[in-house]
């Protein structure tokens, strides 16, 4: 069946515009995870969607960032005055019970 | 210190070897533990899921967990050249975020 699948797979923005990173879950899957991987870093977490309940927001690194998920399917991570620091690959991953699938990532370059 | 441990590697070793990856974490409340492969510029791919001490085994894949420990390990039997990757420890303590190891860099030579 069809994974997680995010859009777009790169994107190049300038320094201090806003970008918005899209993922697609798995269907039927009730949760949702965002997490980010850079060199130095590894993958860490960001935010947790689950059903109805309020995201898990503790992963978020400022108040530049945002997510929300429509219709308990689609997720949009927002990312507001893009920096530098923010260049990294962005994960998303869905879950039914305790496995996490990971989509593709997407590529974000801060010039 | 990292609530969880991973060596980076890198990891080579000849095609039909056995490999040996490992993590260990500090986090007792820690009950799941899953093991991913990355390819170069792809996401992480779910390999091996397990939440009790002991072996689980897939194919040529053996996944070990020893809570006592707090060590798992993942096992390669006849390695091939396609397993060559990035291998991802991941862990959490229940259906919320999975804390990951730095990932060890593996290279499987023919």
């Amino acid at each position: 069946g069809a994974g997680v699948s995010q859009s777009p797979s790169n994107k190049v923005t300038e320094k201090g515009k806003d970008v918005e990173l899209r993922c697609d879950p798995i269907s039927g899957h009730t949760a949702l995870y965002w997490y980010r991987q850079s060199l130095g870093q590894g993958l860490e977490f960001l935010i947790y969607f689950q059903g109805n309940s309020a995201p898990d927001k503790s992963g978020l690194p400022s108040d530049r960032f945002s997510a929300e998920r429509t219709g308990g399917s689609v997720s949009t991570l927002t990312i507001q005055r893009t920096q530098q620091e923010d260049s990294a690959v962005y994960l998303c991953a869905s879950s039914s019970l305790r496995e996490q699938y990971f989509g593709p990532g997407t590529r974000l370059t801060v010039t | 210190q990292k609530e969880v441990e991973q060596d980076p590697g890198p990891l080579s070793v000849p095609e039909g070897a056995i490999v040996s990856l490992n993590c260990t974490y500090s986090n007792s409340a820690f009950q799941y533990f899953m093991w991913y492969r990355q390819y170069s510029r792809k996401g992480p791919e779910l390999l091996m899921y397990t939440y009790s001490s002991g072996n689980k085994e897939d194919g040529r894949f053996t996944a070990q967990v020893d809570k006592s420990s707090k060590y798992i390990s993942l096992f390669i039997r006849d390695s091939q050249p396609s397993d060559s990757a990035t291998y991802l420890c991941a862990m959490s303590g229940g259906a919320q975020k999975l804390v990951f190891g730095q990932g060890t860099r593996l290279t499987i030579n023919p």
